[in-house]
């Protein structure tokens, strides 16, 4: 069946760049998925990416998709203490969208 | 504003007792889902309804209950079979069927002693 897995924790330094990681196994994924969990919340979609894309920026998020080795990663430039969340790579299956496990990302001051 | 609401935020209840977490969406959409979240194992699929008086089981739906009568909204009941029932619940829809991108619920934190 699918799986999808990440690192479970990364921290970082203010103002440096965060790479967070996600590796899954179903191919036939037409979109992939980041979602950021605050503490306490629900999750929110950050961004996506189509199947056919290397790589899509938006703002500080870059977004790389190595289709090939099934790697999906999210670098967060600049990273500020507001990006300390819990964040959610998920991909397609059937109906609905299957998640990892999350990634905890602390940013020090 | 369009947006899932759930409710209450915190739910306290004694074992052997049925509770139902509520779930309200005004986005229009027809999919909605329930999801449980446990420390280090992400989200774990429980029911999904892809239209009104319809829907099927996810990955862990035993000791789970669900109905979709209206549109809106998407009940879920814990019963007293769930083993372990105290975790935080998400809700989430989204527009359709192989419409992937979902929105989430606040999500409520069920505690039972």
């Amino acid at each position: 069946g699918e799986d999808v897995e990440q690192s479970l924790f990364l921290s970082v330094r203010e103002g440096d760049s965060s790479v967070i990681n996600c590796t899954y196994t179903d191919s036939s994924s037409t979109y992939l998925y980041w979602y950021k969990q605050e503490p306490g919340a629900g999750l929110q979609l950050l961004t996506y990416i189509f199947s056919n894309m290397d790589m899509k920026q938006d703002q500080r998020l870059t977004v790389l998709l190595n289709k090939k080795d099934k790697h999906l990663s999210l670098r967060i430039a600049d990273t500020q203490t507001g990006d300390s969340a819990i964040y959610f790579c998920a991909v397609p299956r059937a109906n609905n969208l299957f998640f990892g496990t999350g990634t905890r990302l602390t940013v020090i001051p | 504003d369009g947006g899932i609401t759930q409710s209450p935020k915190y739910l306290f209840r004694k074992e052997g007792q049925n509770v139902t977490l509520s779930c309200e969406q005004n986005l229009n959409h027809d999919a909605m889902y329930w999801y449980r979240q446990d420390p280090g194992q992400g989200l774990r699929l429980i029911y999904y309804s892809q239209i009104v008086n319809d829907f099927q089981k996810g990955d862990i739906a035993e000791g789970y209950s669900v109905s979709r009568e209206k549109k809106e909204s998407f009940p879920l009941t814990v019963t007293s079979a769930q083993k372990n029932p105290t975790a935080f619940y998400l809700c989430a829809s989204s527009m359709g069927q192989l419409a992937y991108e979902q929105y989430f619920g606040p999500g409520t934190r069920l505690t039972v002693t």
